[in-house]
């Protein structure tokens, strides 16, 4: 079993939509949740970061984590077809330069 | 702020052949440095952990002999991918560790480069 799970999609919605992306975990140890988006042949550019559990909001994007469920999510609003690309869930166990354990990536496409 | 450069952006070379790509923090001091592989959809893959000064530590599968990094300086790292055959052709991407301070206390962050093509024909 993998220590991250996370969908491939490919998932396409209609511009303006919500999209919902998720990550399931195993390791109760991970402390430190993030979102990395990544265009095609580019390196990962992080989104949101969020520690322990809870929500935390950047304009069009919240991230959620439930540590009792390992689950994590990550919404978009109002999505952009600039917002199409690949979304890696990713996380670590503690603030020092540990390390970082990614998702496959969910690849999300937003259809004008 | 936080940037992180790559070089070359993209590589082809003959099987047999050694490569090297170089990583480096623009505007900050990399104490840590980390070096990753990632295949077509797939996602990324940890090598190694490269410290300023010290040997680097390579993830379990990783051939130390084979990827040959270097972190001579707290803004460059380098990887030297030797003898490389097909099946080295990938995505390298590196990132650096940055600290800063917040009203929380300190925290820390990895900052990602723009990756290497690496085709070995």
């Amino acid at each position: 079993q993998k220590e991250v799970e996370q969908d491939p999609g490919p998932l396409s919605v209609p511009e303006g939509a919500i999209v919902s992306l998720n990550c399931t975990y195993s390791n109760s140890a991970f402390q430190y949740f993030m979102w990395y988006r990544q265009y095609s042949r580019k390196g990962p550019e992080l989104l949101m970061y969020t520690y322990s559990s809870g929500n935390k909001e950047d304009g069009r994007f919240t991230a959620q984590v439930d540590k009792s469920s390992k689950y994590i999510s990550l919404f978009i609003r109002d999505s952009q077809p600039s917002d199409s690309a690949t979304y890696l869930c990713a996380m670590r166990r503690g603030s020092s330069a540990s390390k970082i354990i990614f998702g496959s990536g969910t690849r999300l496409s937003i259809r004008p | 702020g936080a940037v992180v450069s790559q070089h070359p952006s993209r590589v082809i070379c003959k099987s047999g052949t050694s490569v090297k790509i170089e990583c480096r923090s623009l505007d900050f001091q990399a104490t840590t440095m980390f070096w990753y592989r990632q295949f077509p959809k797939q996602s990324l893959m940890l090598m190694a952990t490269s410290n300023e000064g010290s040997k680097a530590t390579y993830e379990q599968g990783v051939e130390k002999d084979k990827f040959l990094i270097n972190h001579a300086s707290l803004t460059l790292s380098t990887l030297t991918v030797t003898s490389a055959h097909p099946e080295d052709s990938s995505f390298y991407i590196c990132s650096a560790s940055s600290t800063y301070e917040t009203s929380g206390g300190r925290n820390y962050e990895q900052y990602f480069g723009p990756g290497t093509r690496l085709t070995v024909t």
